[in-house]
């Protein structure tokens, strides 16, 4: 079974500009989490994904962050404009529905620095 | 706030030896606890998991104790072996109708000297 995959694997860009994220999460699972885990910390919730819609987005920077998954699959995380805190490897995660934690995994991350 | 407080930060067992890592929460709606092992350059993978109706669970050498009264549960970690070398993350979880509100502790960094 393919996991969660997820490009880039890295990224470096200077602060203000734009970055994009993208997921691909094994198939049949109907939940898609984005993840932020800043160095030397816990993963923190951005947003998660009920199929293509929103259900929980309360820990996305609105201002500068935004998430879609628009056909209930794959799924973008977009920046913008990126400012140095947003340094840290984000995380896609996807499990069969919400509440079955059991089933979630996780992709390996993409890893920003932004200079 | 930290939801979830995991102790120690870093961690160095010998080989064979037990390793027991620590975890403290405060909001009492948490209902499911997941232990999480994380290799570097890869994403979190589940380990065990716990729910607080019972006390302890145990998975091959990995068991996780569970004090609901002081809001703690642990994970220990039997025969250490080189290869759990790791970062290790608990966290815990409120239910939702259709969300999961995961709250992860800081890590801890094991190291299983050979």
């Amino acid at each position: 079974e393919a996991g969660v995959a997820q490009s880039p694997r890295y990224k470096i860009i200077e602060k203000r500009q734009s970055v994009a994220f993208w997921c691909n999460p094994i198939s049949g699972h109907a939940t898609l989490y984005w993840y932020q885990q800043i160095l030397g910390q816990g993963p923190k919730l951005l947003i998660q994904f009920q199929n293509n819609g929103v259900v929980d987005d309360s820990q996305l920077p609105k201002d500068r962050f935004s998430a879609e998954r628009l056909k209930g699959v794959d799924s973008t995380l977009k920046i913008q404009p990126a400012k140095l805190e947003d340094s840290a490897v984000y995380l896609c995660a996807s499990s069969l529905g919400a509440g079955e934690l059991e089933t979630q995994y996780f992709g390996p991350g993409t890893r920003l620095l932004v200079l | 706030q930290q939801q979830v407080k995991q102790s120690p930060q870093s961690l160095i067992v010998q080989k064979g030896g037990i390793s027991i890592i620590n975890c403290a929460y405060e909001n009492t709606a948490f209902d499911y606890f997941p232990w999480y092992q994380q290799f570097p350059g890869k994403g979190p993978a589940l380990l065990i998991a716990i729910r607080p109706d019972v006390s302890e669970k145990k998975e091959g050498r990995f068991t996780i104790s569970f004090n609901k009264s002081a809001k703690q549960f642990s994970l220990h970690i039997m025969d250490s072996q080189p290869g759990d070398s790791a970062t290790y993350f608990c966290a815990a979880v409120r239910p939702g109708d259709r969300d999961d509100k995961i709250i992860f502790g800081k890590g801890t960094r094991l190291h299983i000297l050979p």
